[in-house]
Formats: structure tokens, sequence, C-alpha cells
């Protein structure tokens, strides 16, 4: 069955840092870019990022770039997001996202929730 | 950037055909995907690229892409059909490419 389980998300304090981790299964894992979707309670789909099947090539939202950094381990069938300098804006529910060869996301995991408060 | 503008809602009757549309600046030359989210739920593909359907996904949900608007089309409308729908494209008149996705819009079913 393919897969992908998200973990850990928590509570951190604006200017903190968090880094989530997504396993996947069921895939040839390195075939594939990885994507990290994020979803502010309430409201809709923000794309966050993205990483090539290779690691060689990653992109950002403007919203993150400079404070959060996406890398993946294909020996260990890993997504990571490491997130820097949070802002109570970054609070949302982390999804990583598989995408398929027509460019859609295809498996979405069931996601993890950042919050950021003081 | 660009953007990707839903109505907020949508509601029809149980059997009756419900139409989500999604319009952006010549939206019609892009390739535009579909997801629906129930609550508690991670989002699932309904349509891909205009108009195709992943397997699993039954043929009452459709779509057509032309112009400046995109429609998803859920035909014979169930009460399990009721859920927030997503369009999304990818944008690459940056120098880098970017997923947009639209605001959302919940279909209610009466």
């Amino acid at each position: 069955e393919v897969q992908l389980v998200e973990s850990g998300g928590g509570v951190v304090q604006p200017g903190g840092s968090l880094r989530l981790s997504c396993a996947a299964s069921g895939f040839t894992f390195d075939d594939y870019a990885m994507h990290w979707v994020r979803q502010a309670p309430g409201k809709g789909l923000e794309w966050v990022s993205l990483i090539s099947g290779d690691g060689g090539s990653t992109y950002y939202a403007d919203s993150v770039k400079g404070r959060f950094t996406i890398s993946r381990d294909n020996s260990k069938n890993s997504l990571y997001l490491q997130m820097n300098s949070l802002r109570t804006e970054d609070t949302a529910l982390y999804y990583c996202a598989k995408v398929a060869g027509y460019d859609a996301f295809d498996i979405w995991g069931q996601g993890t929730m950042v919050t950021v408060s003081s | 950037s660009y953007v990707l503008t839903q109505p907020p809602s949508v509601s029809v009757a149980p059997g009756q055909t419900a139409r989500i549309t999604c319009g952006g600046n010549n939206i019609g030359s892009k390739s535009v995907h579909w997801y629906q989210q129930k609550p508690g739920q991670a989002p699932v593909l309904v349509v891909y690229d205009d108009s195709d359907r992943p397997s699993g996904i039954p043929e009452r949900f459709s779509g057509s892409n032309s112009g400046n608007t995109a429609t998803l089309t859920i035909s014979r409308v169930e009460a399990g059909d009721e859920a927030d729908y997503y369009c999304q494209v990818w944008d690459s008149s940056s120098d880098h490419p970017d997923v947009v996705f639209g605001g959302g819009t919940k279909l209610t079913v009466l």
C-alpha cells in the first residue's frame, strides 16, 4: 500500500525551530518529487516546498524562503522539513504529498500539526 | 504571482448537478487538477489534467478547462460529496516553479 506518514509536529514559541519528517512506503521513493503543503486552521491549502527525486533541486514559497529547508534521504525513504524562525502565521497542519507523473498530488499523508504560540 | 479564484460556496440538491468554477488568467493553457477534502481528512485527487479521473473516482466527477475558467462538474450529487474542493495548477511564469491552489469551495448538499 502506498503510504505517507508525517511526524514531528508540536507546539513551539515564535522564533523557535521544528523538524518535520515524512516516511514513505509502497513506491519507489527516489523516482518522485515530493512536496510539503500546509493548511492553517479553517483555511485553504498553501504550497510550501518541493524537492526533486534526487534531492538536487529545491523550491520554496516566498512565505517560507530563507527560513525553511526541505531535504530527503532516499536510503531511508524519508522526507524532511527543517523550520527555523517560526512565526505565528506558520501555525498549520503540514502535509507531505507525492506528485504523480502527471504533476498532480496523488498521495497525501494525514498531516502533522504545528502550532507557533507564546 | 498567479491567482486562482473559486466561489466560497456552492449548494445543490441531491441528484442534481454541481458545477464548481476556478478562474485564472488564461487558465485554459494550463493543466488543472482538482481535490476533494472532507472534514478532518487529507485532500483526495478527483480530477487531473483538466478532465482525467484517477482510478477509483466515480464517473460522476468530470472536468473541463477553457479560456479563463476551469470547471469541476459533479453529476447526480450525493450526500457523501459534501466537502471542500480545491483547484490547483503549476505556474512557471517566474524563475522557479510554483504550485498554486484556489481558495477552495465548500459544496453543500441540501
